[in-house]
Formats: C-alpha cells, sequence, structure tokens
C-alpha cells in the first residue's frame, strides 16, 4: 500500500517564526489533505490539496503531484498553532479508496 | 462537503462489557465508510472499511470478532468493541468520503476500559 512519510516528526519554534512541514508520498493520489489535531482529538481540515497551491490567512500549503510531495507553511506563529499536524492520502478516485494518515508533526510554539 | 457525526464523544467501560460506537453521514449517502484507532502520541491507523450492505473489510491484525461493524444503512454505520480490555482503551474515529472529494471525519470517542 501507499506510504506516508511527514518530516520533522516534531518540531518547536519560537512565537513569531515560521515553519515548513513535509509529507512524502509513495505513490500518485487523487486525495490530500492537511489536518490539525485539536487537544481533544479532533481532526481539523486545513486543506483538501491534491495538487497546485492553496492559501488561507497564515497558512499555505503546496502539492507537487508529479514529485509526490506536500508542503504546510505557517507564517508568524502563534502558540495556538501548537498541535499535531497530520498528512492524509487516499491513492484512489473512488469514495471506497482508503485514506492513510502519515505520522504526524508535533508542532509546540514557545511564546 | 460531507459531514459525520459520531457519538459517544467519550465512554468509560468495564472490562469485559461492550461499547457501540455510532457514525452518521449526515448529508451524504455513504457506501463506504472508515474505521480508524488512535493510541496516545500516535498517528491514526485505519481498522475497517464499513461497506453498506455487505461485510468489512479488516485490515491486517485487527480482529473481526472483537471489532464489529455494521453499516446496515448508507447514512449509519456502528463499530461495536466487544468484550472490552483495558488494551482496547483508544480514541475511535470514522471517516466517510465522497468520489473524488474530500474525507470527512466525524469527532472521535474516547474509550476507556477500566
Amino acid at each position: 500500500g501507499i506510504q506516508v512519510e511527514q518530516s520533522p516528526p516534531d518540531l518547536i519554534l519560537q512565537e513569531g517564526a515560521n515553519s515548513t512541514l513535509r509529507c512524502n508520498f509513495s505513490d500518485s493520489v487523487n486525495n490530500l489533505q492537511w489536518f490539525h489535531q485539536n487537544p481533544w482529538g479532533q481532526l481539523i481540515n486545513l486543506f483538501y490539496i491534491p495538487s497546485g497551491t492553496k492559501q488561507n490567512g497564515r497558512l499555505s500549503a503546496t502539492t507537487v503531484a508529479t514529485e509526490r510531495y506536500s508542503l504546510l507553511y505557517i507564517s508568524s506563529s502563534q502558540t495556538t498553532d501548537s498541535g499535531v499536524y497530520f498528512c492524509a492520502v487516499a491513492p484512489g478516485y473512488s469514495s471506497a479508496s482508503k485514506i492513510i494518515f502519515g505520522s504526524g508533526t508535533r508542532l509546540s510554539i514557545r511564546p | 462537503g460531507a459531514v459525520v457525526s459520531q457519538h459517544p464523544s467519550w465512554v468509560i467501560c468495564k472490562s469485559g462489557t461492550s461499547v457501540k460506537i455510532e457514525c452518521r453521514s449526515l448529508d451524504f449517502q455513504a457506501t463506504t465508510m472508515f474505521w480508524y484507532r488512535q493510541f496516545p502520541k500516535q498517528s491514526l491507523m485505519l481498522m475497517a472499511t464499513s461497506n453498506e450492505g455487505s461485510k468489512a473489510t479488516y485490515e491486517q491484525g485487527v480482529e473481526k470478532d472483537k471489532f464489529l461493524i455494521n453499516h446496515a444503512s448508507l447514512t449509519l454505520s456502528t463499530l461495536t468493541v466487544t468484550s472490552a480490555h483495558p488494551e482496547d482503551s483508544s480514541f475511535y474515529i470514522c471517516s466517510e468520503r465522497s468520489a473524488g472529494g474530500a474525507g470527512a471525519f466525524g469527532s472521535g470517542t474516547r474509550l476507556t476500559v477500566v
């Protein structure tokens, strides 16, 4: 099956810094999403981005499907950005195509 | 996009009892739903694929007799943890996905077996 790797596994930054999180995947994908998991476990969908670039406020994401990677950028980090960020992919178009998660990046923003 | 409702949000049960978790698709007829399990400080691991009107498909290493999945309608899938033990304590989350679209996830169920 498809493999999803995220890096770095842990990232500690000062408030105001910028960060880049990476997601590599081993096969072509039809679906790629970035999530932030809040302290209660809920997955907050940040981007649905199987290809191209999107921006939402301080966050942006780029997926280069031909090179099988995606990047999540967080600018001017705030303490509320702390938490675990997951990349998740599905290789197929069908609704039955499994969504596979990467191992996550744990981000800690220090005041 | 699709909206998924999952409950209960948390449950505490005694060892040896069974617990049922429900996952409802609120605005989409989901022929397929997925169930994940997450242990502390780990990622979400796919447990099984729930198929409406037929048997679920389980991932390698997941006991199908312990984790019973029922998908009797296009809007409801249930996961029953049978004869729960403390090692089954975990965070369980369901999801659905429309063809070619993004996945929608329930808010999760935190199970504690004492």
